[in-house]
């Protein structure tokens, strides 16, 4: 059973410090690592997509993948109140497809 | 702008109907998913399609059947509801040429199912 795990939370920081989000995975084969954004009762949101070792900046994102450790990472900087929300971890197992796992999300709560 | 919509957004139910929910795509992509989200549990795959003449099972697809009747649509159907089917569903959408970007998925609004 292919497995995504990430800490439930809640990840309480406050505006401008940095949030760091984090996920680890059961599949050593996996290639694909996504980030998702999900407000409270509204659809995933894609914000990060990171395919090899190393880090991945987007304006305030930053995700981290290290697939010897089987961990993926994200960092947001300069958190803001409309930063909170759940992010969910997700893998893919190769790039031929089958479709993502994800874990069940960190809630990040940011306070002003 | 290309989006995902899905049909309906809320629906309320009795045990045993027979519900359709539909999704369609303005992306152009070929490839298709339905997920389940329950509390605290995350998202589950009910199915997934490659392209119109592919279907493919996900982890929960008991209960449930689809049909991708073009590459711009993909049904869901519960043939006889059960409450245990109460949930968030999402349906998504991957673009299999996307080179550099492989298998991000793009989803649709959802809709809000209860069984009753």
């Amino acid at each position: 059973q292919k497995e995504v795990e990430q800490n439930s939370g809640p990840l309480s920081v406050p505006e401008g410090a940095i949030a760091s989000l984090n996920c680890t995975y059961s599949d050593r084969g996996s290639q694909s690592f996504f980030w998702y954004r999900q407000y409270s009762g509204k659809s995933p949101e894609l914000i990060m997509s990171i395919y090899s070792n190393g880090d991945k900046e987007d304006g305030r994102f930053t995700a981290q993948l290290n697939k010897a450790s089987q961990y993926v990472s994200l960092l947001i900087r300069d958190s803001q109140p409309s930063d909170s929300a759940t992010y969910l971890c997700a893998v893919n197992a190769n790039q031929a497809g089958t479709a993502l796992i994800f874990g069940k999300g960190t809630t990040l709560s940011v306070s002003s | 702008d290309a989006d995902v919509t899905q049909t309906p957004r809320n629906r309320i139910t009795k045990t045993g109907k027979r519900i359709m929910l539909e999704c369609s795509q303005t992306k152009g992509h070929d490839r298709m998913y339905w997920y389940r989200q329950d509390p605290g549990l995350g998202l589950q795959l009910i199915y997934y399609s490659f392209d119109v003449k592919d279907i493919n099972k996900g982890e929960i697809s008991d209960g449930y059947s689809v049909s991708r009747q073009a590459q711009a649509k993909f049904s869901l159907s519960l043939e006889s509801a059960i409450p245990n089917q109460t949930a968030l569903y999402f349906c998504a959408t991957s673009d299999s040429s996307a080179t550099g970007r492989y298998n991000e998925q793009f989803f649709g609004p959802g809709t809000r199912l209860t069984v009753l």
